[in-house]
């Protein structure tokens, strides 16, 4: 089945570490997506890539930062610079269609807890 | 730029009562419009949409139609059943198509 894979499902660190979040999908999607989730502020978005070696920072990008070597992953370091790195993270894909917007296919997410 | 109001939560509700999930939009033109479902604990997933004004998307009982003369499209069911607790976003493209902005989320909790 296709679909998108995050792992771990719950992220324990202490403060001041920095930690990969893991993204990988066999959908073939060319954009990728990272999305943090705080209770009663929906989903921000912090980083997005349209293609392979390309990505762009989003509205929350300060704090954290993404690579996109491969097409089918997009991880996720949330680093020391983050003020409150405590949150749900979510990975998304997409076939882009500029000027349009397509449907997103999300994964299951990571919770990460700083402590 | 770009926006989309949800109605406040929670939203609570007996089983086969009638569901209304009040969203709003702003924005340049007419984009895509989704809605998105996440249960406890899990990612979103795609409801439905509707791509241009007048469509109506429906799916699982659910239903929304995108009217541009109130730049809406609110979320509607019949009859909710408890299994259909989980937080529901309205969500549209960026003006660059680049991303989706999402709604604040509105949770609904449904008792038997």
């Amino acid at each position: 089945d296709g679909g998108i894979t995050q792992s771990p499902k719950y992220l324990f660190r202490k403060e001041g570490q920095n930690v990969t979040l893991s993204c990988e999908q066999n959908l073939n999607h060319d954009a990728m997506y990272w999305y943090r989730q705080d209770p009663g502020q929906g989903l921000r978005l912090i980083y997005y890539s349209q293609i392979v070696n390309d990505f762009q920072k989003g509205d929350i990008a300060e704090g954290y930062s993404v690579s996109r070597e491969k097409k089918e992953s997009f991880p996720l370091t949330v680093t020391s610079a983050q003020k409150n790195p405590t949150a749900f993270y979510l990975c998304a894909s997409s076939i882009p269609l500029a000027g349009v917007g397509d449907t997103q296919y999300f994964g299951p997410g990571t919770r990460l807890t700083v402590l | 730029g770009d926006s989309v109001t949800q109605m406040e939560g929670p939203v609570t509700l007996s089983e086969e009562a009638f569901l209304t999930i009040n969203c709003t939009y702003t924005a340049t033109g007419y984009p895509s419009l989704f809605w998105y479902v996440q249960y406890p604990g899990e990612g979103l997933q795609l409801l439905l949409k509707a791509t241009k004004a007048d469509d109506k998307g429906s799916n699982k009982g659910f239903e929304a139609t995108y009217r541009k003369e109130t730049t809406s499209f609110h979320l509607e069911k019949g009859s909710v059943q408890v299994s259909d607790s989980a937080v529901y976003f309205c969500a549209l493209p960026n003006q660059a198509g680049t991303a989706l902005i999402f709604g604040k989320g509105t949770t609904l909790s449904v008792s038997s």
